[in-house]
């Protein structure tokens, strides 16, 4: 079981440019949320897909857009990078169906730096 | 909105000894979830212990326990025999038992190192 992946590992963006990052769930997990965490920072919560729909969001602004694929992936759009914008991106993976009773397993995240 | 609070930016254990970390957390819920995660310089979040609010007994797992005072709001971690390998940062999440708010709000974190 590879668990959760992320691509890239690292990336760095200009101000202004818009960026894509990847997450492919655990193995039987049906549902991807994704975090933001700055430097020296507990992880925020960006927003939850799951059948394709935008579940449940943080209080992110709508230049962070995600989508989730049929397979269950799932992509992370940052449009108009600001430096602000720099932190490290997790993923989290669980199955809904028993959303109450398993744990979200995180990926090794993409470091993102915005110059 | 629920706040999780962790007091201790950075804790340090001589090697086989025991450390506490403390958690204390805001909420009007009455039902809810309680995590501590590991994070080692490789980044990927590591369940190390869950503890359901409507459960009284204190988790448990292996070297890991937990003070659990639900009507202090405090959730504390205690890392018994600490070994080498337990040097990360830790953080103290909740999640509500909504259906629907699965999210999880995340402590500022705590550094753990650990002394040989």
């Amino acid at each position: 079981d590879a668990g959760v992946t992320q691509s890239p590992t690292h990336l760095i963006k200009t101000r202004g440019q818009q960026v894509t990052l990847r997450c492919s769930p655990k193995s039987g997990h049906d549902t991807v949320s994704w975090y933001q965490q700055a430097l020296g920072q507990g992880p925020q919560f960006i927003f939850q897909y799951y059948e394709e729909e935008e579940r449940q969001r943080g209080n992110f602004p709508d230049r962070f857009s995600g989508h989730q694929f049929p397979n269950y992936s799932s992509e992370l759009n940052v449009n108009a990078l600001l430096l602000g914008d720099s932190a490290l991106y997790l993923c989290a993976s669980s199955f809904l169906g028993q959303a109450l009773n398993t744990e979200a397993f995180f990926g090794q995240g993409t470091r993102l730096t915005v110059v | 909105a629920q706040t999780v609070t962790q007091s201790q930016p950075e804790m340090s254990v001589q090697e086989a000894e025991t450390v506490t970390l403390s958690c204390t957390y805001d909420t009007s819920e009455s039902d809810y979830y309680l995590f501590w995660y590991k994070q080692p310089p490789s980044r990927q979040m590591i369940l190390v212990i869950r503890q359901e609010a409507y459960k009284q007994q204190n988790a448990t797992e292996n070297r890991f326990s937990v003070n659990f005072q639900k009507a202090a709001k405090s959730f504390s971690l205690k890392i018994s025999d600490s070994q080498l390998g337990d040097a990360a940062m830790y953080f103290c999440a909740y999640r509500s038992a909504n259906f629907g708010n699965e999210k999880l709000t995340f402590g500022t974190g705590t550094r753990l190192t650990i002394i040989p």
